[in-house]
């Protein structure tokens, strides 16, 4: 079975400044896509960037990106320049490649940017 | 069109009634799924829906009740709920069961169970 872990319950971070929120994962598959979702107090899930495990490069979506270390089931993300509007909580998710429909979400980490 | 519209907002019912949520793409998904998510909790996966039948049932109780009428409707009836069914609800979709992308969500419908 697969399981996601965000060990960092909440974060916070000062505005223009960059924050890294991590994520780590066990599964037994070699092919399968990783996301992180954000989730601001509208409540709507946005996808804010993926990435499939076959691509070594890393994904990047303007002032986010990734460290995908495959090896080491771990799967960061990286806000650059943080807007106040960052501020949401964020959940790290995995989905197999083939025969299944499920995403599985980390426990999520809060993200608070301050003025 | 890349939305996801999910309907009403909110829903406050009593343990009698039976009310339906409802949820709309026009993207062309086949796959739409419904998800339970408690406060400061993960959504958690309750139905899958795959080109218009039902693939997954993670043992949801039979007081919900799926349906999806055409490729682009989603319903969920809800009767005889429990409190601890007070939840925010989410309906998803994504493209199909057989390509692997991202899931496509909408607001979702804040219930409460009285």
């Amino acid at each position: 079975a697969q399981t996601v872990t965000q060990s960092q319950p909440e974060m916070s971070v000062q505005e223009a400044e960059t924050v890294t929120l991590s994520c780590t994962y066990d599964t037994s598959e070699n092919n399968y896509y990783l996301f992180w979702y954000k989730q601001p107090p509208s409540r709507q899930m946005i996808l804010v960037i993926r990435q499939e495990a076959y691509k070594q490069q890393n994904a990047t979506e303007n002032r986010f990106s990734v460290n995908f270390q495959k090896a080491a089931k771990s799967f960061s993300l990286k806000i650059s320049d943080s807007q106040l509007g960052d501020t949401a909580m964020y959940f790290c998710a995995f989905m197999k490649l083939l025969n299944t429909d499920k995403l599985i979400f980390g426990t999520g980490t809060r993200l608070q940017v301050f003025p | 069109d890349t939305e996801v519209t999910q309907t009403p907002k909110h829903l406050v019912m009593g343990m009698t009634n039976k009310k339906s949520l409802k949820c709309e793409q026009h993207m062309g998904h086949r796959a739409m799924y419904w998800y339970k998510q408690k406060a400061k909790k993960p959504p958690e996966l309750m139905f899958v829906y795959s080109y218009e039948k039902l693939s997954i049932n993670e043992s949801v109780p039979s007081r919900f009740s799926p349906e999806c009428p055409n490729s682009s409707l989603l319903n969920l009836h809800l009767h005889a709920l429990q409190p601890e069914d007070s939840a925010l609800y989410l309906c998803a979709s994504s493209p199909s069961d057989r390509v692997r992308t991202e899931a496509f969500f909408g607001q979702g419908t804040r219930l409460t169970v009285v």
